[in-house]
């Protein structure tokens, strides 16, 4: 099984409203990461959590706020945010963030804020 | 920080035409390059990877090479089949772990049947 699964598969929020992404993966894999994706634009890293530890914030507005209960999930909490927000948010694993690995994504959770 | 540069950002090939897409980085110290696949409502999905120790590598109809000198790296897609078209990601990564991924923009490939 080399599946990330994320949900929800989309979302609506208004500014006021908090809410949570969630992505889990089953492959043992101790490496999660976010990341931003904008319409015809590449991914950008936003979050690196490393044996259920941050340990790449990169430079991340307060209002995006990542979680890693435990090694197969990985949630991230979502408050006042702008219009500008919005865009497709990926979520990957890779099997050890000391030594490099592919990276599985799965399919992004597409966020439009009003 | 690292940029990656990618070009063209639109190739039309004909179906069983090549395709070569390339990217160039501004950091030396980069040491593992991957590239993406990317189709529509879907996450991108690893294609081919090469590290900075070795100069290409190749698997099937998909091959990598990469000039560490001249700091640039190229996706070479032999007998193009319409499956192919998507959006293809070269990346870049400065530490050993390829967890800091820098994408170049991104080339859209479409194959022509």
């Amino acid at each position: 099984d080399t599946e990330v699964t994320q949900t929800p598969k989309h979302l609506v929020m208004g500014m006021t409203n908090k809410k949570s992404l969630k992505c889990e993966q089953h492959m043992g894999h101790r490496a999660m990461y976010w990341y931003k994706q904008k319409a015809k634009k590449p991914p950008e890293l936003m979050f690196v959590y490393s044996y259920e530890k941050l340990s790449i914030n990169e430079s991340v507005p307060s209002r995006f706020s990542p979680e890693c209960p435990n090694s197969s999930l990985l949630n991230l909490h979502l408050h006042a945010l702008q219009p500008e927000d919005s865009a497709l948010y990926l979520c990957a694993s890779s099997q050890d963030p000391t030594w490099g690995f592919e990276q599985y994504f799965g399919p992004g959770t597409r966020l439009t804020v009003t | 920080g690292e940029n990656v540069e990618q070009h063209p950002s639109t190739l039309s090939v004909q179906e069983g035409d090549s395709a070569v897409i390339k990217c160039t980085y501004s950091d030396s110290a980069s040491n593992y390059f991957p590239w993406y696949k990317q189709e529509l409502g879907k996450g991108p999905q690893l294609i081919i990877d090469i590290r900075s120790n070795v100069g290409e590598k190749k698997d099937q109809r998909i091959a990598v090479t990469l000039n560490k000198t001249a700091k640039h790296f190229s996706l070479h897609i032999t007998e193009t089949q319409p499956e192919d078209s998507a959006v293809y990601f070269c990346a870049a990564s400065i530490d050993n772990a390829g967890n800091m991924l820098t994408f170049g923009g991104g080339t859209r490939l479409m194959v022509k049947p």
